[in-house]
């Protein structure tokens, strides 16, 4: 069964380094996700992307944050300089279609800023 | 703006119980609502959706969820509870159209531990 893989599985860099997560979505879909985790706190929206552009983006995805679908495959989340706020676990999903569909998820980065 | 509220933080059950873990919601229009479980040092992974039709729908490892909607309630139920259950459970709300309409809105989860 396809999957949604994530590279790598833990980071640690340090406060104002800049940091790139990796994200190969399910092959045939089209909508992709980041999201993140913040340690016992709920999943939150960070930004959703279609058709090589931001769809749309939550409040947290400010200009520290990019998005990138480099190649046909990979998708990427930039963090230009971290903050230890930052440290989380970060999810990236995808899904067929902005419909009835359920988005499927990685398995996740974490990320440790310290 | 959508909002999920899981009211309990956790829910313990002995194993062959059957489980409920809550879910309300609150969306502009008709929602699309989801069911997500974490297993520890796992992402999420998918368990049941409801679109619209039938209020009981059915999902993966024999959940189920009911909505209702004069309740914006979406509760997860399971007949028999397994040891194997225990993980955290997320709910989650996604409007039909508008902004955020292709998003995901969580809930803070709900620990589920099933008791040999």
């Amino acid at each position: 069964e396809p999957e949604v893989t994530q590279t790598p599985s833990h980071q640690v860099t340090q406060m104002g380094q800049e940091v790139i997560l990796r994200c190969v979505p399910i092959s045939n879909h089209l909508y992709f996700y980041w999201y993140r985790q913040i340690l016992g706190q709920k999943v939150e929206f960070l930004v959703s992307f279609y058709n090589n552009e931001i769809s749309e983006k939550s409040e947290i995805f400010d200009d520290q944050f990019s998005v990138e679908r480099p190649d046909g495959s990979n998708f990427t989340l930039k963090i230009r300089s971290t903050k230890l706020e930052d440290s989380a676990m970060y999810f990236c999903a995808s899904n067929v279609y902005r419909g009835p569909y359920e988005q499927y998820f990685g398995p996740g980065t974490r990320l440790t800023v310290t | 703006a959508q909002s999920v509220a899981q009211p309990e933080d956790q829910v313990n059950v002995a194993e062959g119980n059957p489980l409920t873990v809550k879910c309300t919601y609150s969306v502009s229009g008709n929602p699309y609502l989801f069911w997500y479980v974490q297993y520890p040092n796992r992402g999420l992974q998918f368990l049941l959706k409801y679109i619209t039709g039938d209020n009981l729908v059915k999902g993966s490892y024999g959940f189920e969820a009911e909505f209702n909607k004069s309740q914006t309630s979406f509760h997860l139920k399971k007949p028999s509870a397994l040891v194997s259950d225990s993980a955290l459970y997320f709910c989650a709300v996604r409007a039909l159209e508008g902004t955020g309409a292709n998003n995901l809105f969580f809930g803070t989860g709900t620990r589920l531990t099933v008791i040999p």
